[in-house]
């Protein structure tokens, strides 16, 4: 069981420019969500994607936000023309198609946009 | 729509003591609730989870919780805290059938 997998760990970019971060959930996992987290608060939903269809975004993800699931494996987040303020951390989670199921997190993205 | 919110954004406790983190929930239906911990620059992880089978559930690490539906808690406790216990806490529910909805966070410090 390798967990899920998010790359890069860490992000340092400048403002304007585009970054993209991976996730690799667990291999027989339907559900992948991202989720955005500032310091001192809880995870914010942003989007939902079973198998590779994105089924739900959240109002937080803005028109410079875009994220893909080809083929229902690994997931993209991509921050198009970056602004300070989207400086987080990026977690990445999967889970199995059952309702009501926790979801397992993987380490997550530090985006720092200087 | 079902949201919980944690009482107490820091606690502090010495080793050994009781660890005590409040969260209460807001649902129309039967919640299904969850604490998770997380360390520093770390993902989260899974301590426990509520899913209507029993009122008081225990978790990895000695921490248990218990469902409370007359109060709408589900706060989390350990007997003997220990430095390890120090991260940040989360309660969470679940909504729409799978989307987790977080609390705002409780940070433990554990003094020796």
């Amino acid at each position: 069981d390798t967990g899920v997998s998010q790359n890069p760990r860490h992000k340092i970019t400048k403002r304007g420019q585009n970054v993209t971060f991976r996730c690799d959930p667990i291999s027989e996992h339907n559900r992948l969500y991202w989720y955005r987290q500032t310091l001192g608060q809880g995870p914010e939903f942003l989007t939902y994607f079973q198998n590779e269809a994105q089924l739900e975004k959240s109002r937080l993800l803005s028109d410079r936000f875009s994220a893909e699931r080809p083929k229902g494996s690994f997931s993209t987040l991509e921050i198009q023309r970056t602004e300070q303020g989207d400086s987080a951390m990026y977690l990445c989670a999967s889970s199995p198609l059952a309702v009501y199921t926790e979801a397992f997190f993987g380490q997550g993205t530090r985006l720092t946009v200087v | 729509a079902q949201s919980v919110t944690q009482l107490g954004s820091h606690v502090s406790v010495s080793e050994g003591a009781l660890v005590l983190l409040r969260c209460n929930y807001s649902s129309s239906v039967p919640p299904y609730l969850f604490w998770y911990v997380q360390y520093p620059n770390q993902g989260l992880q899974l301590l426990l989870k509520y899913t209507s089978a029993a009122t008081l559930v225990k978790g990895i690490n000695g921490f248990e919780a218990e469902f409370k539906k007359s109060e709408t808690s589900f706060h989390l406790t350990k007997p003997s805290a220990h430095m390890s216990d120090a991260a940040e806490y989360f309660c969470a529910v679940i909504t729409n059938d799978y989307k987790l909805s977080f609390g705002a966070g409780t940070t433990v410090t554990v003094r020796a």
